[in-house]
């Protein structure tokens, strides 16, 4: 079975500060996909970074960037200087190899960056 | 290309009614899923299906029937609703990209209230 724990329900900063999303997860799996989606208070759900198993290479987008730890079952989120348009719930997801068109996510951290 | 469609975007049901949640893409995408996304839980898998004419079920199958006659749609049919059914419903469709997992793109969600 697989879990995937976001432990922050809710981040609240000010502009311009940085903000990191923890996500922890389980799998019995060796090849596993990552993810993380945002959801704006618009609803729809913005696909942002899917991360094979295999690669623990860090990602920069811009200014997101994504740390992978395979040792200690991390694949944590940060926004750099941080926006209000940031203003939204992110959700860690975790897919099986082999079963990777189903999802197992997160609850979700709700970021709300104020002015 | 629409993507996935939903339809209806809010529905309202009274307990005991029956309705189907439409959903549809235009992207020839073998697999599509069902979830459901509630306060403090993220989304979770209702069901899925490999390709026309296969389904099975997700974590949380309970209540809810699918079918599967055609690639582009995916009903999902509830059929005596119940206030435990209250929730947002994501129909998402992906497809297999070689070595890299499957891309899933997600439709805009039906806000369900069963009152």
């Amino acid at each position: 079975a697989q879990k995937v724990t976001q432990a922050q329900t809710e981040i609240s900063v000010v502009e311009k500060e940085d903000v990191t999303l923890d996500c922890v997860y389980e799998t019995r799996d060796t090849t596993y996909y990552l993810f993380w989606y945002k959801q704006p208070p618009s609803g729809e759900l913005v696909f942002l970074i899917r991360r094979n198993s295999f690669d623990e290479q860090n990602e920069i987008s811009g200014r997101y960037s994504w740390n992978f730890q395979k040792s200690t079952s991390s694949f944590n989120f940060t926004i750099t200087a941080s926006q209000v348009v940031d203003s939204a719930v992110y959700f860690c997801a975790l897919s099986e190899v082999g079963n990777d068109y189903k999802l197992s996510f997160g609850a979700g951290t709700t970021v709300t960056v104020r002015a | 290309n629409a993507g996935v469609t939903q339809t209806p975007k809010f529905q309202v049901l009274k307990t005991g009614q029956s309705m189907t949640l439409q959903c549809a893409q235009d992207m020839n995408h073998e697999y599509m899923s069902w979830y459901r996304q509630d306060p403090g839980m993220g989304l979770r898998l209702i069901h899925y299906s490999v390709g026309a004419g296969i389904t099975d079920q997700g974590e949380v199958p309970n209540g809810y029937n699918v079918s599967r006659s055609t690639t582009e749609d995916f009903p999902l049919r509830l059929l005596s609703a119940a206030p435990s059914q209250t929730s947002v419903y994501f129909c998402a469709s992906s497809y297999s990209t070689s070595g890299r997992g499957h891309e899933q793109y997600f439709g805009p969600g039906t806000r369900l209230t069963v009152t």
